[in-house]
């Protein structure tokens, strides 16, 4: 399975966008990426999960470059609770019979007012 | 409501002792998961089961136990054998097919002194 690469930690304001990239440079033909967030002592939640160029939702959008060796998190004017760390996953799609995910270490955005 | 639910929150065991932890979901999905997540750390998978009567293990099954014998639920036992099993366990589920997106429960913190 492809290995992510992603910042430790981050900073950013109230009101700011936060862009958080994810490098996977070993990604498969088949892999998708999927980024969670998870609040302390809480279970990680699934944000947004995309294939190739650009999905959106309400909660954030995800940017991925043609030749998907990396891809982007952004998080539109974020408030103090987007505090969090932040998963980048790349792996099994629909269909997939792997049955798994690994997690790394994510990324901590800690956001300050 | 649909959800994972996960009992105790807190758990406390001498050390020698087996300990199950519970983990009931009643959104009908066919696969479920128990991770464990270490402070400052990412979740490492210890087992999953894709179906009733059936499970696999993760990166770290050793000193672990689980059944499947009901879809809806998957205990885990933390044996004496596990070495270090003091850490924040969570459980998860999601749909057939769809492994990326999972549910997670509200874990539970076991700590064995």
């Amino acid at each position: 399975l492809a290995k992510t690469t992603q910042p430790i930690s981050m900073d950013s304001y109230e009101g700011q966008e936060v862009n958080i990239t994810c490098s996977h440079n070993n990604i498969a033909t088949n892999d998708y990426i999927t980024w969670y967030q998870q609040f302390p002592s809480q279970g990680p939640r699934f944000i947004i999960q995309g294939y190739k160029t650009k999905v959106k939702n309400e909660v954030a959008s995800l940017f991925i470059p043609a030749d998907r060796k990396s891809s982007t998190l952004s998080l539109p004017r974020v408030s103090l609770s987007d505090t969090a760390v932040y998963y980048c996953l790349v792996g099994p799609s629909r269909g997939s019979t792997l049955g798994r995910l690994y997690f790394g270490r994510g990324t901590q955005l800690t956001v300050w007012p | 409501d649909g959800g994972i639910t996960q009992s105790p929150k807190y758990l406390f065991r001498k050390e020698g002792q087996n300990v199950t932890l519970s983990c009931e979901q009643n959104l009908n999905h066919d696969a479920m998961y128990w991770y464990r997540q270490d402070p400052g750390q990412g979740l490492r998978l210890i087992y999953y089961s894709q179906i009733v009567n059936d499970f696999q293990k993760g990166d770290i099954a050793e000193g672990y136990s689980v059944s499947r014998e009901k879809k809806e639920s998957f205990p885990l036992t933390v044996t004496s054998a596990q070495k270090n099993p003091t850490a924040f366990y969570l459980c998860a589920s999601s749909g057939s097919s769809v492994f990326y997106e999972q549910y997670f429960g509200p874990g539970t913190r076991l700590t064995v002194t």
